[in-house]
């Protein structure tokens, strides 16, 4: 079983709705990520969070809003989504070694399925 | 640039046919190569990293070895069970402050025939 839990397993959202994605981890990783997925493609990265702070974020649309309220948790804002945002969304962990280190392996979430009507 | 290409795209096996799984890569120093499962509709699981070239780790029916340009992932005997989608994934020098960054292939959807 994974340690990375996602919450909803699903959602369904309107364009004008507004609605949260939640993520929590407790393996004491300091680097937090959101991916999208979408059917038979590899997943996409959207943001990176490391110790607490925003890393990267790869050019991800404004309606995506991320957020890492402390070390364990990450929550991905939704507000106005289009059709085409429909996806799986990923979150995941690593721990956070640095660029001078070997690779940080990173372990994701069952992921949200997420809808826009 | 840096790049992943997994070969090839779909496998389809008899339960009990050996089989691999190739991952090429080019980066510009490798960090790690990862190797994942991942089932329709789940999120990625993780199998198994490796950091230098000669490295091999093996669980189960799998086992996955690195060289210089590429990996592999060998399967025997396999069981319907390991149906999934496998995906590799490197990670360069060439990346983030943290060195977080991933770069994924479009991954080998495997199917295993009873």
């Amino acid at each position: 079983d994974t340690e990375v839990t996602q919450t909803p397993k699903h959602l369904v959202m309107g364009m004008t709705n507004k609605k949260s994605l939640k993520c929590e981890q407790h393996m004491g990783h300091r680097a937090m990520y959101w991916y999208k997925q979408k059917a038979k493609k590899p997943p996409e990265l959207m943001f990176v969070y490391s110790y607490e702070k925003l890393s990267i974020n790869e050019s991800v649309p404004s309606r995506f809003s991320p957020e890492c309220p402390n070390s364990s948790l990450l929550n991905l804002h939704l507000h106005a989504l289009q059709p085409e945002d429909s996806a799986l969304y990923l979150c995941a962990s690593s721990q956070d070694r640095g660029r001078g280190s070997s690779g940080n392996t990173i372990y994701f979430g069952e992921g949200s399925w997420l809808t826009v009507v | 640039e840096d790049q992943v290409t997994q070969s090839p795209e779909a496998l389809r096996l008899q339960e009990g046919e050996s089989s691999s799984l190739n991952c090429s890569y080019t980066v510009s120093g490798l960090r790690g190569l990862f190797w994942y499962r991942q089932d329709p509709g789940k999120g990625p699981e993780f199998l198994f990293t490796l950091y230098s070239a000669g490295e091999e780790k093996e669980k189960e029916r799998l086992k996955a070895t690195l060289t210089k340009k590429e990996s592999f992932l060998h399967i025997t005997a396999p069981k319907p069970e390991d149906s999934a989608t496998y995906l590799c994934a490197v990670q360069a020098r060439g990346g983030s402050r943290t060195g977080n960054q991933f770069y994924f292939g479009t991954g080998t959807s495997l199917t295993v025939i009873p």
